[in-house]
């Protein structure tokens, strides 16, 4: 079966302070892997996309990692802003062909002064 | 350019009232998606469109019909709302090719009593 799982479920964290969140995913076959930042009553909205062949990319203060091999992504946070409190959800495409996302249900951060 | 527009916002229902969620997106894309989100759950495919005038299940298609109404608009329609369709609908859109980065709408919360 297809899964994400995200870790942790929430995470508070001090203004200026780092933090890395965590997911697992066990899908077939793979196409790429997206983080997607989600404001309280938004919509989600793209941090970043990876492919199997990246292992590293960066949006300004946000950089995500991708092992392939053991399945897993991180997502660093680095000097964090009270703007930073949101949810973050994994998403992996299923194959390339396909219109298949499987969402991860998310981590829900809380960056305080 | 506003990207993904949905209407209403927010939306109360009586169990067994009809009711169409729309979405619109002005950045030209072939394909559109309906998503609801509960919570503790990752998003979950009702409907997509892969180009105008085509549409096909997601994962959880049950109670609901859609509309390509043209290549902008895409709605969804539920026929006899059930207290288990309370939910927050999103609205996405994307291109065909590779990547297929999903554009997402700011949502409706609908409950229904």
């Amino acid at each position: 079966k297809n899964q994400v799982e995200q870790s942790p479920q929430s995470l508070i964290i001090l203004e200026g302070k780092n933090c890395t969140l965590q997911c697992n995913y066990t899908v077939s076959p793979f196409s790429n892997l997206r983080w997607y930042k989600q404001d309280t009553g938004r919509g989600p909205v793209s941090l970043t996309i990876m492919t199997f062949s990246e292992n590293t990319k960066s949006n300004g203060r946000y950089t995500a990692t991708l092992d392939a091999d053991t399945k897993q992504s991180s997502l660093h946070i680095t000097a964090s802003q009270l703007s930073d409190s949101a949810s973050y959800i994994c998403v992996v495409k299923v194959g390339d062909s396909s219109y298949k996302l499987i969402f991860g249900s998310g981590t829900r951060l809380l960056v305080r002064p | 350019n506003a990207g993904v527009t949905q209407t209403p916002k927010f939306q109360v229902l009586k169990t067994g009232q009809s009711m169409t969620l729309q979405c619109a997106q002005d950045m030209n894309h072939n394909s559109m998606y309906w998503y609801r989100q509960d919570p503790g759950m990752g998003l979950r495919l009702i409907y997509y469109s892969a180009s105008e005038g085509t549409t096909d299940k997601g994962e959880v298609p049950n109670g609901y019909n859609v509309s390509r109404l043209n290549k902008r608009e895409f709605s969804l329609r539920l026929e006899s709302a059930a207290p288990s369709q309370t939910s927050v609908y999103f609205c996405a859109s994307s291109e065909v090719g590779p990547p297929r980065e999903q554009y997402f709408g700011p949502g409706t919360r609908l409950t229904v009593t």
